[in-house]
Parts: structure tokens; sequence; C-alpha cells
């Protein structure tokens, strides 16, 4: 089936490190990929999606890279701030309903 | 701010009882998709509409049900509501419900069944 596996938080950074969170997903076909973003108390805000393989994601200096040879989606940000901190959700969508990871934890502290 | 409105921002009820969680999607918008987020099950799908017509179906218990209305609100209704059901529930909307397209997430609506 079509599912998404995330690295296990919670995640703590000093500010201006580099940050990964790891995905890999199992879909048939070709879905898109997304990262959502929770900050504390709100909903959840796309931060980036790539629809098709080798597309780059990017937004806010946040990156990710759709890899279909690894079937991975790795979230990445050279220079992480406070204001990162928030649950970082890794999905897909093969079809109409979209499936998320179990959410990563991300503290940056100053 | 997504554009997406969805009342109220929290519920508090008790179990037996039934409860309507109302969400406005994005103006243009004309799918709608409710989701349940708990500590231990994560962020499910539950149900997706498209224009008033049920679309897509998911984790959703028969206890529960929802709509979609001509002006595009969907509502989800919860019954005979169990502890079990306390959890963040979070409705989002897309520009045709077509594979793959973005989902715009609301605030949620915080559940608490006592």
């Amino acid at each position: 089936g079509n599912s998404v596996t995330q690295m296990e938080g919670p995640v703590t950074l000093s500010e201006e490190a580099f940050l990964t969170i790891n995905c890999t997903y199992t879909a048939t076909g070709y879905p898109s990929l997304f990262w959502y973003v929770q900050y504390p108390g709100e909903g959840l805000q796309l931060l980036l999606k790539a629809t098709k393989a080798d597309d780059k994601g990017s937004n806010k200096g946040f990156e990710a890279t759709y890899r279909k040879e690894t079937t991975s989606f790795h979230l990445e940000k050279g220079s992480v701030q406070v204001s990162d901190s928030a649950v970082y959700f890794c999905a897909l969508s093969p079809s109409n309903d979209m499936r998320f990871g179990a959410g990563t934890r991300l503290t940056v502290k100053p | 701010d997504s554009g997406v409105t969805q009342t109220p921002k929290h519920l508090i009820t008790a179990t037996g009882q039934r409860v309507t969680l109302r969400c406005s999607p994005r103006s243009g918008d004309l799918s709608v998709y409710w989701y349940q987020q708990s500590l231990d099950q994560g962020l499910q799908f539950l149900i997706q509409y498209y224009n008033g017509e049920e679309r897509a179906k998911g984790n959703i218990l028969e206890r529960f049900s929802a709509q979609q209305f001509p002006d595009l609100h969907s509502e989800l209704n919860l019954s005979s509501l169990e502890l079990g059901d306390s959890a963040l529930y979070f409705c989002a909307s897309s520009r045709r419900g077509g594979e793959q397209e973005t989902q715009y997430f609301g605030p949620g609506t915080r559940l608490l069944v006592l």
C-alpha cells in the first residue's frame, strides 16, 4: 500500500545547526510528495512539495528532493532558527487521500 | 492563514453525546477533506467531499458522518461519543479534489470527551 515513514523524534538542535529529517515512502505509481509543518496550537501548513522524480521543493530555506531511486524525500535546512521549532510531517498523495508520516518534533535552542 | 476556517475551536462534551464540527473551505475550492489527529493514531484521513458529493472514504467510524452543502461548507457529525474520540479534527480543502493536489488545512477543532 501507500505509506510514509519518517524519522522518529524528537530532534533538538542548536540555532544555526544543519537539519535533516528523513522521509521514505512506499507507493504505487508516481505520487506527489509534501512536507507540512505544524506550529504549536496551529493547523498544518504546506512547507514545500514536489510532483515528480528529481524535483526539488524549497521554501523558507528548507529543501527536499524527490528521489525515486531511493524512494526518499528528506527535508534539509542549512541553518535552523528558534522559530523553526515545530512538528514536521512528510506526506504523499497517491490518490484523493493524503498519507502522513507520524511527524517529527523539532526543537531549536538559542 | 490558509483561508480555511473551522468552528468551534474547542469543544468539551460527555460520552454518549453528539457534536457537529463545521468547516468553510478556501474561496474557490470545491473539495473538502476531514482528518483526525490523535496521539496514538497520528493524522488519519476520514472522508472527502467534492462539490457536495462524497468522493473518498478513509478510516471513518460508522458513528461519524459528514456532508457538504451547496455553499461548499462542510460539517462533520460525531455521535455516541467515546473517550477515545478525543482528538484534533482538521478540515482541509483543495481546488478540484484531484489526485496529488495540495491541500490547505484549517486550524482544527480540539474535541475533548469526558
